[in-house]
């Protein structure tokens, strides 16, 4: 079966502290992931892939097939990075299968 | 560029009516995707169109369908709301529909049924 677990549904980390959102992902295939992310009152909007290995914003994420996981991190975690953050997954179409999302709230 | 566009922003409704809405992807983009988002499961696919063709369909019941114009708006229905089809409903429009293209996502419409 196809999905995605995010275990924590609420992150709570004080300014500066290190970010680590949890995904873990079930999948026959070799799927591409994906972190989305959701400000307060604007649109879902993707934050970064897998394939690109970039960083974004600070974030970086790794694939690691082994582990089956994608987890999300941040090494000095800012106020502005509070949001609700979707891993998701495809298997190269554009049906994303999402997790359940993690609210990550950063605290002054 | 203008950013995907859903109309309209919130509805209500009762049990047993019908609900028709509407989604105008970025300009260029030609396909456009379709998922509901409520607190209990959060984001689901719902179905997407290319070329005015239903390409992926996600497990929805059939009350559930959708089409797509020449000009690549599409619409989504549901036929004989019930309760728990109040949700979130968001579209997303990408470029082509050959293999993964980033997807944009709109404001989304709220569905209230009562």
């Amino acid at each position: 079966a196809q999905r995605v677990t995010q275990p924590e549904k609420l992150l709570s980390v004080f300014k500066g502290a290190p970010v680590e959102l949890k995904c873990n992902y079930s999948y026959s295939g070799s799927p591409e992931l994906f972190w989305y992310v959701q400000y307060s009152r604007q649109r879902l909007q993707l934050l970064l892939r897998h394939i690109s290995r970039e960083s974004i914003k600070g974030f970086t994420a790794d694939l690691n097939k082994g582990e089956t996981s994608f987890h999300l991190k941040k090494p000095f975690a800012q106020e502005e990075d509070s949001a609700m953050y979707y891993c998701a997954l495809t298997g190269a179409t554009n049906k994303l299968i999402f997790g359940t999302g993690t609210l990550l709230a950063v605290q002054p | 560029k203008a950013g995907v566009t859903q109309t309209p922003r919130y509805l209500i409704k009762t049990r047993g009516q019908q609900v028709t809405l509407s989604c105008s992807p970025i300009s260029g983009h030609r396909s456009v995707s379709w998922y509901q988002q409520t607190p209990g499961q959060g984001l689901q696919f719902l179905f997407e169109y290319f070329s005015e063709t239903q390409r992926n369909k996600g497990n929805f019941p059939g009350r559930f369908s959708g089409r797509q114009f020449s000009n690549s708006r599409s619409e989504m229905n549901v036929s004989t709301l019930e309760l728990g089809d109040s949700a979130l409903y968001l579209c997303a429009s990408s470029l082509t529909g050959t293999g993964y293209n980033e997807q944009f996502f709109g404001p989304g419409t709220r569905l209230t049924v009562l």
